[in-house]
């Protein structure tokens, strides 16, 4: 089955104590990109690659990390995690021809730092 | 600065009804527009891709249409059902670079 799967789905955390959320997909797709959603402010986007060690920061990039060495993985790092880092994170992925096409998104991580 | 405005307001309809969503941008010059469909606690959905030289765009009780003068897209969900409720985004593309979501608007069918 073609999905994009994230884990852990939840997550409760301290402030400081770094984490990985990672991010795997099956369909071959050249781009990448983590997005976090919270309430009144839609999705934003983190980071995005379009392809194997090609990353670019998005929207609201401060106090996360990105790697691209695989095709199918894409891990978002938080190196010191805070509490204004609490919110329900996405990640997605798609071919990339001249644009980005159809995305298929992650099922959602549920952070929550303390 | 670049903006995408979709009604925060929930739009709330009878069943049976068409709704129709806004999507407004500023400042971007898209190629491209695309709709998802997000359901509460769950990742968006794609619906449908527009591009700019495209007026308007079908699927099934869908119709997406795209004025790059008026800089707007409209979405439209023909013969509503109750479980066409939830919230709709609507995303751009400017050129090459990553695409970018408006806030959503979540439409209430009632039955």
């Amino acid at each position: 089955e073609a999905q994009v799967t994230q884990n852990p789905r939840y997550l409760i955390t301290v402030t400081g104590k770094k984490l990985t959320v990672t991010c795997s997909q099956n369909m071959n797709h050249e781009y990448m990109s983590w997005y976090r959603q919270d309430p009144g402010l839609g999705l934003r986007q983190i980071y995005y690659s379009m392809n194997v060690e090609v990353t670019d920061k998005g929207d609201v990039p401060e106090g996360y990390k990105v790697s691209r060495k695989e095709k199918r993985n894409f891990p978002l790092i938080l190196e010191s995690p805070s509490p204004n880092q609490t919110s329900l994170y996405f990640c997605a992925s798609s071919f990339y021809r001249e644009h980005a096409n159809e995305q298929f998104f992650g099922p959602g991580t549920r952070l929550t730092v303390l | 600065s670049q903006k995408i405005e979709q009604n925060s307001e929930a739009l709330n309809i009878q069943e049976g009804k068409t709704a129709t969503l806004t999507c407004n941008y500023t400042n971007y010059s898209p190629a491209y527009l695309q709709w998802y469909r997000q359901d509460p606690g769950r990742g968006p959905v794609f619906l449908l891709l527009i591009r700019e030289n495209e007026k308007e765009k079908r699927k099934e009780r869908l119709k997406v249409t795209f004025d790059t003068t008026l800089k707007q897209s409209l979405f439209h969900i023909t013969a509503s059902q109750p479980a066409d409720s939830a919230t709709y985004l609507c995303a751009i593309q400017p050129g090459r670079r990553a695409l970018t979501f408006g806030s959503g608007t979540r439409l209430q069918v009632q039955p």
